[in-house]
């Protein structure tokens, strides 16, 4: 079946350590884009990739960085985790930006900061 | 800022009755509202949505309601089964801005 994988399913990482998560799809969308979601809490965008356009939202922190090297793979790199940045993050995808293009989620990947 | 909010965090409904689902917005930009529904160890999934020129759409046992005055949607969920029980996101769309609210965790109870 097509659809969005994130690896691994459960990461931990120490404090201060690089860590980088990973996304892949096999529907051949054009946008793809990364959630952060604590506990309780909206989805919060971090950022998209239209194609190779990578479009940051205001308030992601700089800690945070995107790769997207073609279609399919697009990486979350978090340069120097702190305790806040645990959290569940979500990849997603969509044919196009269009309001009524529907978004295609992977099962997230669990960060754990210790 | 919150600009969708799901004041519900839990809601719990017999198997059989309706469930309803509240969304407010403060944004009156949003042009198109979507819902989705999360399973445990799952990605969100796509279930339902409405753009602003309506005011109900319907998709089986799913409806959704716009009432744009009041800036105000909600998803009706009748007759409610057991494998409804899930988390659901409210989700709100304006110029490539999209916006989710926290969730209401429904549980259908048989």
């Amino acid at each position: 079946d097509a659809m969005v994988i994130q690896n691994p399913r459960y990461q931990v990482t120490q404090f201060g350590k690089p860590v980088t998560l990973s996304c892949s799809q096999t529907l051949n969308h054009n946008v793809m884009y990364w959630y952060q979601q604590k506990s309780s809490q909206a989805p919060k965008l971090l950022f998209h990739y239209y194609d190779k356009d990578f479009n940051n939202e205001a308030d992601t922190p700089d800690n945070f960085q995107s790769r997207r090297p073609n279609t399919s793979f697009c990486f979350l790199d978090i340069r120097s985790p702190g305790l806040g940045d645990a959290a569940m993050y979500l990849c997603a995808t969509s044919r196009g930006p269009a309001r009524n293009e529907k978004l295609f989620f992977g099962s997230g990947t669990q960060l754990s900061v210790l | 800022d919150q600009q969708v909010k799901q004041n519900s965090p839990s809601l719990s409904v017999q198997e059989g009755r309706i469930s309803i689902l509240n969304c407010d917005y403060t944004n009156s930009m949003f042009d198109y509202f979507l819902w989705y529904k999360k399973y445990p160890a799952e990605g969100p999934t796509f279930l339902i949505s409405i753009s602003s020129i309506k005011d109900k759409n319907e998709d089986g046992r799913f409806t959704v309601f716009l009432n744009k005055s009041a800036k105000h949607l909600s998803l009706h969920i009748v007759p409610s089964q057991p494998g409804d029980s899930a988390v659901y996101f409210c989700a709100a769309y304006n110029n490539n801005d999209m916006r989710f609210g926290a969730g209401t965790r429904l549980t259908v109870k048989p």
